[in-house]
């Protein structure tokens, strides 16, 4: 089992719909939660970062952490062509944080 | 913000021969630096821990022979490819964390072809 697992998709929506990324962990230390959104042929770029359970919100962008079944979730509100990117959970323990990727859902949002 | 650049974008090299990835912090100094490999729809593989003014640590199963790291300054960490093979083609990625927190800065990347 990988230590991070997300469903590559793609996943295509049509603009103004609102989108749920999943993502699921094995590590229990993870205390530090990273979605990053890289476009193609591009380095990632960190979105959102939790600390712990619970929700942080950041414009069009919810992210949210459930500790207890080890699952984080990030929603995006009024999607648009220009969110069309892969998105990659990456928790970390603290210490270093270095993050550790899932290998990122493609999202696909079509006019 | 923290910037991470990184060349060359992209490079084609023949079998056999040899490939040197930059990667610098235009605004920060890191005194670490990491290293990680892209396979096409895959995740991002830590491949190495570069440390300024000392030697890197590799993650299992990462020739260090092969993939040779130098960290020569606080701004500057080198990968070069030796011996490179079309197996080795995979798209490159550096990263640095200024604050020592969860805020890690990537590079661009690299794309590697090996013919």
């Amino acid at each position: 089992q990988k230590e991070v697992e997300q469903d590559p998709g793609p996943l295509s929506v049509p603009e103004g719909a609102i989108v749920s990324l999943n993502c699921t962990y094995s590590n229990s230390a993870f205390q530090y939660f990273m979605w990053y959104r890289q476009y193609s042929r591009k380095g990632p770029e960190l979105l959102m970062y939790t600390y712990s359970s619970g929700n942080k919100e950041d414009g069009r962008f919810t992210a949210q952490v459930d500790k207890s079944s080890k699952y984080i979730s990030l929603f995006i509100r009024d999607s648009q062509p220009s969110d069309s990117a892969t998105y990659l959970c990456a928790p970390s323990s603290g210490g270093s944080y270095i993050p550790t990727f899932g290998r990122g859902t493609s999202l696909i949002v079509h006019p | 913000g923290a910037v991470v650049s990184q060349h060359p974008s992209w490079v084609i090299c023949k079998s056999g021969t040899s490939v040197k990835i930059e990667c610098r912090s235009l605004d920060f100094q890191a005194t670490t630096m990491f290293w990680y490999r892209q396979f096409p729809k895959q995740s991002l593989m830590l491949m190495a821990t570069s440390n300024e003014g000392s030697k890197a640590t590799y993650e299992q199963g990462v020739e260090k022979d092969k993939f040779l790291i130098n960290h020569a300054s606080l701004t500057l960490s080198t990968l070069t490819v030796t011996s490179a093979h079309p197996e080795d083609s995979s798209f490159y990625i550096c990263s640095a964390n200024r604050d020592n927190n969860y805020g890690y800065t990537f590079g661009s990347g690299t794309r590697l072809t090996v013919v």
